[in-house]
């Protein structure tokens, strides 16, 4: 079974404009999962989405948006980009069932805004 | 409000000895408690979990000791390798959210040979 995918997996982006990036999780996963990666905060939920809703969502601004599509596929959209955004977003899926919990994570995109 | 805190953040260990991170919550509703490990260029990947009914878990090398009064839990990685030098993750998630996970800081693992 193929793993999580996203893409793509370097990005370099100025201040002020918008990126997208997307996922594709395990074959058969509806929950999408995507968490921010930096050093200086570590390892953030980002939002979660299953069968095309919004389930949970962190504590970031608006600018962080994402969807996620029929076929389970998942995008993530940022919005006039900071240098704070520099980061590795990784995106996970899962099964979401009370007895399948684990979250499978992608290799991450790496985004660096100038 | 860091909910799962991690120590140490770094470990040096030799290759055979025992490696013990730890990790407090504070948090009661949290109810899944896994561990990850993460490679450069590499997301995290699981390598156990545990529920708070159970006070120990042992996958291989890999075991977790939980204590529920005291709202800690730890990773022991028995007769260290090489290979496991990684950075290790702990995390928690309540009922009903386990896409949702709060992850400790993190603790990077050297093992020596």
């Amino acid at each position: 079974k193929a793993g999580v995918t996203q893409t793509p997996r370097y990005l370099i982006k100025t201040r002020g404009q918008q990126v997208t990036l997307s996922c594709s999780p395990i074959s058969g996963h509806r929950s999408v999962s995507w968490y921010q990666q930096t050093p200086g905060q570590g390892l953030q939920f980002l939002f979660e989405y299953f069968s095309e809703t919004q389930r949970n969502k962190g504590n970031f601004p608006g600018r962080f948006s994402g969807r996620q599509f029929s076929n389970s596929r998942s995008e993530m959209n940022v919005s006039t980009l900071e240098l704070g955004d520099s980061a590795l977003y990784l995106c996970a899926s899962s099964l979401a069932t009370v007895s399948a919990k684990t979250q499978y994570f992608g290799p991450g995109t790496r985004l660096l805004v100038l | 409000q860091q909910q799962v805190k991690q120590s140490p953040q770094s470990l040096i260990v030799q290759k055979g000895g025992i490696s013990i991170i730890n990790c407090a919550y504070e948090n009661t509703a949290f109810d899944y408690f896994p561990w990850y490990q993460q490679f450069p260029g590499k997301g995290p990947a699981l390598l156990i979990a545990i529920r708070p009914d159970v006070s120990e878990k042992k996958e291989g090398r890999f075991t977790i000791s939980f204590n529920k009064s005291a709202k800690q839990f730890s990773l022991h990685i028995m007769d260290s390798q090489p290979g496991d030098s990684a950075t290790y993750f702990c995390a928690a998630s309540k009922p009903g959210t386990a896409s949702k996970l709060t992850f400790g800081t993190g603790t990077r693992l050297q093992v020596t040979l």
